[in-house]
């Protein structure tokens, strides 16, 4: 079984700040973990995931994330907040050796809020 | 067309009713997964379709909910007697293989009334 725990359901940064957005796993298999951005009115988008191979790992929009294994942690960050970050943010985990890497586990999600 | 579709992207029904929500995959898509997602949740999973049949339904929470695909492209959610727990946005995607991205559609946004 997976988990996936998202410490904060809100995050607020200034514009030009760094962006931390935190995601703890929990998974009995190898896994696979993903981030993924829901904009308002608008389905999900992945930014980045991880499969096992590079563990820092880079998506779109500058954002990167790095698995740390002794961690249990997937972390995101990005170096500058822009306003256009403003959105809901989405940890997740499946699986790695079942087939169904797009079974996903998903956080509960953070909300981030961008001010000038 | 590009994206996956979903519709209605909105719908309002009463407590009881029956409603069906319909999703287009990317054409070439084989898998095609079924998410549900409450206010301040993230999305739960409900059931995953490798071609026409349902590879694991795990996620579907009682015998009310049913899901079909059976020309392996198009899925239909069905729900019998809807309660107003059912609320929730309904989200789908679909993948290339079960191993590959999952891209998701807007979702159908259900109020049961």
């Amino acid at each position: 079984a997976q988990s996936v725990t998202q410490l904060g359901s809100h995050v607020s940064v200034s514009e030009g700040a760094l962006v931390l957005l935190r995601c703890n796993y929990s998974s009995s298999v190898p896994p696979y973990l993903f981030w993924y951005v829901q904009y308002p009115n608008q389905g999900l988008q992945l930014l980045l995931k991880y499969t096992s191979a590079a563990t820092l790992v880079k998506g779109i929009n500058g954002f990167e994330a790095e698995f740390k294994k002794s961690e249990t942690s997937f972390h995101l960050t990005k170096p500058s907040a822009h306003m256009s970050d403003a959105a809901e943010y989405f940890c997740a985990v499946s699986p790695l050796n079942t087939g169904t890497a797009s079974k996903l586990t998903f956080g509960t999600g953070t909300r981030l809020q961008v001010t000038l | 067309g590009a994206g996956v579709s979903q519709t209605p992207s909105n719908k309002v029904t009463e407590k009881g009713k029956y409603v069906e929500l319909r999703c287009d995959p990317i054409s070439g898509h084989t898998a095609l997964y079924w998410y549900r997602q409450s206010l301040g949740q993230g999305p739960e999973f409900l059931i995953y379709f490798q071609g026409t049949g349902a590879a694991d339904d795990s996620g579907l929470p009682n015998d009310r909910f049913f899901a079909v695909r059976p020309e392996g492209s198009v899925s239909t959610l069905k729900i019998q007697r809807t309660e107003r727990g059912d609320s929730a946005v309904y989200l789908c995607a679909s993948s290339l293989t079960g191993d590959t991205e999952a891209f998701f559609g807007q979702g159908t946004r259900l109020t049961v009334v």
